[in-house]
C-alpha cells in the first residue's frame, strides 16, 4: 500500500500571502489529521477531518482552515501568512478501529517557509 | 499542563547496545494509547509502536519495546542491538478515547549512534 502523501514537499512565500497544501491517505483511510512542527512550539495538532466533517480542531487562529473531499484527500489553507507560521506541516492518516485509539499515519511533510 | 514528558532531550548510544528512551504522561481519561514515532531528519514521522492502557502485556515490535508501568504513568521505549540508522528524534505520544485526532507530543530525544 502507499504511504500518505503530501504536496508540495517545499514552499516559499512572502508575508500576507496564502497557501494551500495537500495530503492523500493512505487507501482506505478516512480520517485525516493535521499539525504543525515548529523549533519552539514542537508538534501542535491542527485539526482532523472524517468522512468530510471536521471533527476537532486545534487552538489555531481562523487563518488555518481545512476540508476534505469525498475521496479523503485533505487540504488545509493558511491565509495572510505571517512569519510564525515558517514549519514543518505534517498530514497523518488513520483506519477507524480500536475505539478510535487507531495508529495516525504520517506523510513526508510540508515545509514552509514565510520570508 | 505538559501532558507528556520527555526529559532527556539528547542520548548517545554504542553501535549494537539497547538504550532506553523516557517518558512520562499525565491523563485522568481511564481509555487511551500511548505511542512512538521516529522523525529522521527527512522530517517524515515514522510509526513505531503503540501500547493501549488496558493492555495487560508490553507491546514489542521487532527490535522496539515498551516498558510500560501505567501506576507509574511511564511508558518508556527500548531499542535493542542500536544500529546507525536508528538515529534520529524519537517522539513519544498519547492519545485520549475522547479527543478526536488529537496525538499530544512530547518535546522529542534526539539519539545519536555511535560507531
Amino acid at each position: 500500500k502507499a504511504g500518505v502523501t503530501q504536496t508540495p514537499r517545499y514552499l516559499i512565500k512572502t508575508r500576507g500571502q496564502q497557501v494551500t497544501l495537500s495530503c492523500s491517505p493512505i487507501s482506505g483511510h478516512r480520517s485525516v489529521s493535521w499539525y504543525q512542527q515548529t523549533p519552539g512550539q514542537g508538534l501542535q495538532f491542527l485539526f482532523e477531518y472524517f468522512s468530510e466533517t471536521q471533527r476537532n480542531k486545534g487552538n489555531f487562529p481562523g487563518r488555518f482552515s481545512g476540508r476534505q473531499f469525498s475521496n479523503s484527500r485533505s487540504e488545509m489553507n493558511v491565509s495572510t501568512l505571517e512569519l510564525g507560521d515558517s514549519a514543518l506541516y505534517l498530514c497523518a492518516s488513520s483506519q477507524k478501529k480500536r475505539g478510535g485509539l487507531e495508529t495516525q499515519y504520517f506523510g513526508p511533510g510540508t515545509r514552509l517557509l514565510v520570508l | 499542563a505538559q501532558k507528556i514528558t520527555q526529559t532527556q532531550p539528547g542520548m548517545f548510544v554504542q553501535e549494537k547496545e539497547a538504550v532506553t528512551l523516557d517518558c512520562t504522561y499525565d491523563t485522568s481519561d481511564p481509555s487511551y494509547g500511548l505511542f512512538w514515532y521516529k522523525q529522521p531528519s527527512s522530517g517524515e514521522m515514522i510509526f513505531l509502536i503503540y501500547q493501549g492502557s488496558y493492555d495487560q502485556q508490553n507491546a514489542t515490535e521487532g527490535r522496539y519495546s515498551l516498558n510500560f508501568q501505567k501506576a507509574r504513568k511511564s511508558a518508556n521505549l527500548v531499542i535493542s542491538a542500536s544500529q546507525l540508522g536508528d538515529s534520529a528524534m524519537y517522539f513519544c505520544a498519547m492519545r485520549e478515547i475522547g479527543s478526536q485526532g488529537n496525538l499530544i507530543f512530547g518535546k522529542g530525544t534526539k539519539l545519536s549512534v555511535k560507531p
